[in-house]
């Protein structure tokens, strides 16, 4: 079965400051992994995925992802943090059982930028 | 705006009563998936429509009955809820693939429906 970790609840970092958001991942295979954003009472926005290629994914809002398959990682960074990007942020992998229908989230990173 | 719509966005429940919630996408997906959000836990899948099929029941309580009557509605049907069922309702919807194809696409998730049972 496919899992996903995130290892830190919670992140501070002051605005402007790069941040890194942390996720490893367990799957059999090639995974396919995914950034989501959660603002407060809001649904789960789409950030970015990899399925194969670059190990450098960019996605929206300035955040990028890189994954490492040694260390079987997909963090998420940007470099430069705004007060916006506060919000809750989760790591998934698509669960390649039953033709990938399924994600499997982490829990969840909270992050919080400092002006 | 996401392209998948919930309704209501919030809704305050005893728990003798009947209820439904309502997820539609205009996206042209094909599948459809609910999933519930409590308070300091992970998010947890509920249920999964592939072709108005449901393909995955995550060990949901009765009390929560799904209908998918075509590929852009989802419903959750709600009775006899207890309090801990307490959450925030997402539904997403995917592209899926056609039987023997891997599904590589990302989910689109509505705003969410916040229930408060009583």
């Amino acid at each position: 079965a496919q899992s996903v970790a995130q290892p830190e609840d919670q992140v501070n970092v002051a605005e402007g400051n790069p941040l890194t958001v942390k996720c490893t991942y367990s799957v059999s295979g090639n995974p396919y992994l995914f950034w989501y954003v959660q603002y407060p009472n809001r649904g789960l926005q789409f950030l970015l995925k990899y399925i194969t290629g670059d190990n450098l994914v960019k996605g929206s809002y300035g955040f990028e992802a890189e994954f490492n398959k040694s260390q079987t990682s997909f963090h998420l960074k940007k470099p430069s943090a705004l007060v916006s990007d506060s919000a809750l942020y989760f790591c998934a992998v698509r669960d390649k059982d039953n033709y990938g229908q399924n994600f499997v989230f982490g829990p969840g990173t909270r992050l919080s930028v400092l002006p | 705006e996401t392209g998948v719509t919930q309704t209501p966005r919030h809704l305050v429940m005893g728990m003798t009563n009947k209820k439904s919630l309502k997820c539609e996408q205009h996206l042209g997906h094909n599948a459809m998936y609910w999933y519930k959000q409590s308070a300091k836990k992970p998010l947890e899948l509920m249920f999964v429509y592939n072709f108005k099929e449901q393909t995955e029941n995550n060990s949901v309580p009765s009390r929560f009955s799904p209908e998918c009557p075509n590929s852009s509605h989802l419903f959750l049907h709600l009775h006899t809820l207890q309090p801990e069922d307490s959450a925030l309702y997402l539904c997403a919807s995917s592209q899926a693939q056609a039987s023997g194809g891997l599904n590589t696409g990302e989910l689109f998730f509505g705003e969410g429906s916040r229930l408060t049972v009583l």
